[in-house]
């Protein structure tokens, strides 16, 4: 089993669709959570970190389910600048910090 | 500006040549990593620094070195490149258990 697990995609959704994406993670020891985003070529970039509590950023809100170990990314109404690759990030501790990257959702929103 | 720079950004060479990718950042994080992202792999850690002189393996340490002689460097050094490690590499830095800043990517291809 993958350390961290994603839903692949694609995701093809007209503008205005809200979208989830989710995100399982192996290590029940992780500390710390996080959503990028990455377009085609570029470097990953910091969409949202993600808490037990639930976290909103506008159209976006995260989750985190520590008992059911897996994090959530919605997305609400969808515009083509939401057209990206989704990556799920886990930060755990063994011997060192250490980061795993899910594989990534990609999502195309389409007009 | 807070960045990461990765130098260079792109990079065709031949078998066994050996070659450094540099990496600097510029605010003051303990935190560094290399990570090589293939298709369908998505990002997988190569090697990480929890700080000067301190460098351990992630995921994916073969056929790589790295240092950390000072803060704000990482230098990621192929000995004796060869093809399978063709790939796209980024560097970021945080510090610990935070979100990553990661630098532009170097592709590089080993022929």
């Amino acid at each position: 089993r993958k350390e961290v697990e994603q839903d692949p995609g694609p995701f093809n959704v007209p503008e205005g669709a809200t979208v989830a994406f989710n995100c399982t993670y192996s290590n029940s020891a992780s500390q710390s959570f996080f959503w990028y985003r990455q377009d085609c070529r570029k470097e990953p970039k910091l969409l949202m970190s993600v808490y037990s509590s639930g976290n909103e950023d506008g159209r976006f809100t995260a989750q985190l389910n520590r008992a059911s170990q897996y994090i959530s990314l919605l997305i609400r109404d969808s515009k083509l600048s939401d057209s990206a690759t989704y990556l799920c990030v886990v930060n755990f501790w063994s011997g060192g910090f250490k980061t795993i990257f899910g594989a990534g959702t990609r999502l195309f929103v389409k007009a | 500006e807070a960045q990461v720079t990765q130098n260079p950004r792109y990079l065709i060479t031949v078998t066994g040549k050996k070659l450094t990718v540099t990496c600097s950042q510029n605010m003051n994080h303990e935190y560094m990593s290399w990570y090589r992202q293939d298709p369908g792999l998505g990002l997988r850690q190569i090697y990480y620094s929890m700080n000067v002189e301190v460098t351990d393996k992630g995921d994916v340490p073969e056929g790589y070195k790295v240092s950390r002689k000072e803060k704000r460097n990482f230098p990621l050094i192929l000995e004796s490149p060869s093809p399978n490690q063709t790939s796209l590499y980024f560097c970021a830095s945080s510090s610990p258990g935070q979100p990553q800043h990661f630098g532009d990517g170097t592709r590089l291809s080993i022929l």
